[in-house]
């Protein structure tokens, strides 16, 4: 069975450091790997996608995931972290392309002033 | 371009009771698909609906159900409420056939069982 783990439940990062969020997957085959973002009391907002091709791919708002097969992970970062980037983060995978989207249990963001 | 609305956005209800959620997927997109959120933890999928049929479903009981009607707009229904069913619940459309289509959601209803 598909699965994703968010290892951390907290992430604290100082305003315009490098921030990054983990996230490790475990499919039966090649995976779509997905990250959004949840801002409160709001449903998520796409962020980016892996689906295949080049390992780092960019998405909205200057984050960008690196795709790491071997270590099937697909970690969220970001070169310069923004106060409004504090929200809660979803790492997902889907396997097949009409599979249903399986979503990690989030990691809280908090960026520090 | 309009996107995935969800009604109501909160609703309380007792337990033993029956609720029906609605959502109006995002223009030009054919699948939808529930999500229960509970607090503090990821979405939970339910199910998905395509072509008006149900073509996947989560570790839920029989009691959730749900219809897509021709417009593409869909219901979630949940029946025999329990405590536990108190969480956000989420709709999100997509597009079948576009193999790196993500989720669109909607902003969620949040379903109180008391």
């Amino acid at each position: 069975a598909q699965s994703v783990a968010q290892p951390e439940d907290q992430v604290n990062v100082a305003e315009g450091n490098p921030l990054t969020v983990k996230c490790t997957y475990s499919v039966s085959g090649n995976p779509y790997l997905f990250w959004y973002v949840q801002y409160p009391n709001r449903g998520l907002q796409f962020l980016l996608k892996y689906i295949t091709g080049d390992n780092l791919v960019k998405g909205s708002y200057g984050f960008e995931a690196e795709f790491n097969k071997s270590q099937t992970s697909f970690h969220l970062k970001k070169p310069s972290a923004l106060v409004s980037d504090s929200a809660l983060y979803f790492c997902a995978v889907r396997v097949n392309r009409d599979d249903k989207i399986i979503f990690g249990k989030g990691t809280r963001l908090h960026i520090l002033p | 371009e309009t996107g995935v609305t969800q009604s109501p956005t909160h609703l309380i209800k007792t337990r033993g009771q029956q609720v029906t959620l609605r959502c109006s997927s995002q223009s030009g997109h054919n699948t939808v698909s529930w999500y229960q959120q509970a607090l503090g933890q990821g979405p939970q999928f339910i199910f998905q609906y395509y072509r008006e049929e149900e073509n996947g479903r989560g570790n839920f009981p029989p009691r959730f159900s749900g219809l897509q009607f021709p417009n593409y707009s869909s219901e979630l229904n949940v029946n025999a409420l329990e405590l536990d069913d108190s969480a956000l619940y989420l709709c999100a459309s997509s597009l079948v056939g576009v193999q790196d289509s993500p989720l669109h959601f909607g902003n969620g209803t949040r379903l109180t069982v008391t």
